[in-house]
């Protein structure tokens, strides 16, 4: 199974609005509604930021939205703020229990 | 609040096996499965396979069938994801993960295992 693409980075201003997309195809993404997107700062363990492609879990800001068309994904952060600052992945369900990754988006606030 | 712990890192050999664990402090151990993902230096995350701790079933990433074995112990509340035939592009973090849902959503994540597999 080969990773979902993202966009190797992506920058913003603060304040400013970004979107990240994670492109798969009919058979992961644009199969299910079971996209997720997480959080990871440098030396940390992700986060999960969205589920099921566009719940917010507990304790995350608003600023973060999900959205799906088709075969991609989409993650949106709002009102950029430098704590945003970091690397972002999506991961589809594919089939019997199995999951794929993308391959990470690095997300500059400049 | 959840809290996985892993084990301490490691350095292997080439063709060795190294076995990861993987402790939850929550007595809800048995009621969702424990994925692990691995992340190799300045790389991705690469999902690995999960673990039922309830029924012992498991699900392995066609890249790990037949190099992989993940394991629990209830008693303990410890799952264990062990790694056969280690070659030098397995240097990676391991990570735990508590996941829930069809999707397969990992609220809850270990520190992360560094393991080295060098000569």
């Amino acid at each position: 199974q080969s990773a979902l693409t993202q966009p190797a980075s992506v920058s913003g201003s603060p304040g400013q609005s970004i979107t990240i997309s994670c492109t798969g195809t009919r058979s992961d993404v644009g199969g299910y509604n079971y996209v997720s997107w997480y959080q990871q700062h440098p030396g940390k363990a992700p986060k999960l930021m969205i589920f099921d492609v566009s719940n917010r879990p507990s304790g995350v800001s608003n600023r973060f939205s999900g959205s799906k068309s088709g075969n991609t994904a989409s993650l949106t952060i709002s009102g950029l703020q430098a704590e945003d600052e970091a690397d972002y992945y999506c991961s589809s369900y594919i089939s019997s229990s199995t999951l794929v990754f993308g391959g990470g988006t690095k997300l500059t606030v400049v | 609040q959840v809290q996985l712990v892993q084990s301490g890192a490691e350095v292997k050999k080439p063709g060795a096996s190294v076995k990861v664990s993987c402790k939850a402090s929550e007595n809800t151990f048995t009621s969702y499965d424990i994925n692990w993902v691995r992340q190799a230096t300045g790389q991705g995350l690469e999902w690995m396979g999960w673990m039922n701790p309830h029924s012992g079933n498991t699900g392995y990433a066609q890249k790990f069938q037949g190099r992989v074995t993940m394991t629990r112990n209830t008693s303990i509340s410890t799952a264990y994801m062990e790694l056969r035939s280690l070659r030098s592009e397995d240097t990676a973090v391991y990570y735990c993960a508590r996941g829930w849902g069809v999707g397969a959503n990992f609220d809850y994540w270990g520190q992360g295992t560094l393991v080295t597999v060098s000569s």
